[in-house]
């Protein structure tokens, strides 16, 4: 699987859209993008994914470029339950089971 | 409730000692997962299982051992518990669709 850059944190304003890049240079043709996050404590929580069209969900959206070697995920009206790491991971088929390796992540907090 | 659901959620226990992580999913998943958590970074993939009696190694097995006689269930366990696995454990399931992945609320175990 390839390997995934992100910035170690960012801050955001709270109902201001938080823009998070992922940098995978290496991508291959048939890997994916997957974004999860993870709340203080909680287990990681799945947003969005996407193999080369940019992508929307009630949680998020998903920009890839056309290059696939970097994307974006938009969390649009950011508030402080969106405080949180987010981890960006490639991995080569939805269907093949094997594993998903989470690197460093960004940690992401919204302020008031 | 359909989900997945790890115990127990918080252990403390003594060097040398052996312990059991339990791990139960609803869903019939066929892909099962234990990641660990250490402060500060992300998760890091201990084994991982592609159906009942089909287990593999992730990144960091030394020193765990799983079984998976049923698909429900996945148990980790630590037959001679180090400080060095003071940790939080994460199990996860794949849905086999999408991809995604659901995890537990953690199971965290602190070895004195």
């Amino acid at each position: 699987d390839a390997k995934t850059t992100q910035p170690p944190s960012m801050d955001c304003a709270e109902g201001r859209a938080a823009n998070l890049p992922c940098n995978h240079s290496t991508i291959s043709g048939n890997e994916y993008v997957y974004w999860y996050r993870q709340i203080h404590s909680q287990g990681p929580q799945y947003i969005i994914h996407g193999l080369k069209n940019n992508e929307t969900n009630e949680m998020a959206s998903l920009i890839i470029t056309e290059d696939r070697k970097s994307s974006t995920l938009i969390l649009p009206h950011a508030t402080l339950r969106d405080t949180a790491v987010y981890y960006c991971i490639v991995r080569v088929d939805i269907a093949a089971g094997n594993k998903l390796t989470f690197g460093g992540g960004t940690r992401v907090l919204v302020k008031p | 409730d359909a989900g997945i659901t790890q115990s127990p959620r918080y252990k403390i226990t003594e060097t040398g000692r052996q312990v059991t992580l339990m791990c139960h999913q609803t869903w019939s998943h066929s892909y099962m997962f234990w990641y660990r958590q250490d402060l500060g970074h992300g998760l890091r993939l201990i084994y991982y299982s592609a159906a009942a009696d089909i287990t593999d190694k992730g990144e960091v097995p030394d020193g765990y051992v799983v079984s998976r006689s049923k698909t429900e269930n996945f148990p980790l366990t630590l037959e001679s518990a180090t400080r060095s696995q003071t940790s939080v454990y994460f199990c996860a399931s794949k849905q086999p669709n999408t991809g995604e992945l659901f995890f537990g609320e953690g199971s965290r175990l602190t070895v004195l």
